[in-house]
């Protein structure tokens, strides 16, 4: 079956420190991965996503790259600020039918302290 | 920026009674679909819905669980007779095209406790 296992929480850090959120999967199939977050109070949100190997995510300062090596689409930010401040969650989404579910990892709570 | 929207935010409610929890997608929008998240555990899928049918559902979306497009509008979700497990936030969401690489829409969640 598929599966997205998130690196544990909480996660918390000063501002400006670096982050690094390790997700890794396992997909039959050939899977697309995301990344979401959600803010206090609400609905997830897609930060960024890659559709096939050593694709590169990108977005608000956050990166993560498809490794179909290692079955990894690990989470960094150079400099995380206290707006980053919320839990992420690692997704995939598979080809099976016409409408494709996501899987969702457990998610992992950032504290970004001032 | 058009978003999904939930209500109500938070349904209170006894163990056996129906719930219907109530999501108005973006309006150009084609796939829909419902998620949950019982405390401290992972988002799980339970149903996605297109062309006024049930696409794919989980083993969570048994005989108690139906979905319905009632209006063109809204995207509801019913529990017929509500258990102490069910309590949890449910997520709608929705996507303009459902291949795999397209990006889902969230909304804020309706958070459900069953006493």
């Amino acid at each position: 079956g598929n599966s997205v296992t998130q690196m544990e929480g909480p996660v918390t850090l000063s501002e400006e420190a670096f982050l690094t959120i390790n997700c890794t999967y396992t997909a039959t199939g050939y899977p697309s991965l995301f990344w979401y977050v959600q803010y206090p109070g609400e609905g997830l949100q897609l930060l960024l996503k890659a559709t096939k190997a050593d694709d590169k995510g990108s977005n608000k300062g956050f990166e993560a790259t498809y490794r179909k090596e290692t079955t990894s689409f690990h989470l960094e930010k150079g400099s995380v600020q206290v707006s980053d401040s919320a839990v992420y969650f690692c997704a995939l989404s598979v080809s099976s039918g016409s409408a494709r579910q996501l899987t969702f990892g457990s998610g992992t709570q950032l504290t970004v302290l001032p | 920026e058009p978003e999904v929207t939930q209500t109500p935010s938070h349904q209170v409610t006894q163990m056996g009674q129906e719930v219907i929890l109530r999501c108005v997608p973006i309006s150009n929008h084609l796939y829909f679909y419902w998620y949950r998240q019982i405390l401290g555990q992972k988002v799980e899928f339970l149903v996605s819905f297109y062309n006024n049918e049930i696409s794919e559902k989980s083993e969570i979306f048994d005989d108690q669980f139906s979905v319905e497009r009632p209006d063109g509008s809204n995207f509801t979700l019913k529990i017929r007779s509500t258990k102490l497990e069910d309590s949890a936030m449910y997520f709608c969401a929705g996507a303009q095209v459902g291949g795999r690489g397209n990006e889902q829409f969230f909304g804020p969640g309706t958070r459900l406790t069953v006493l």
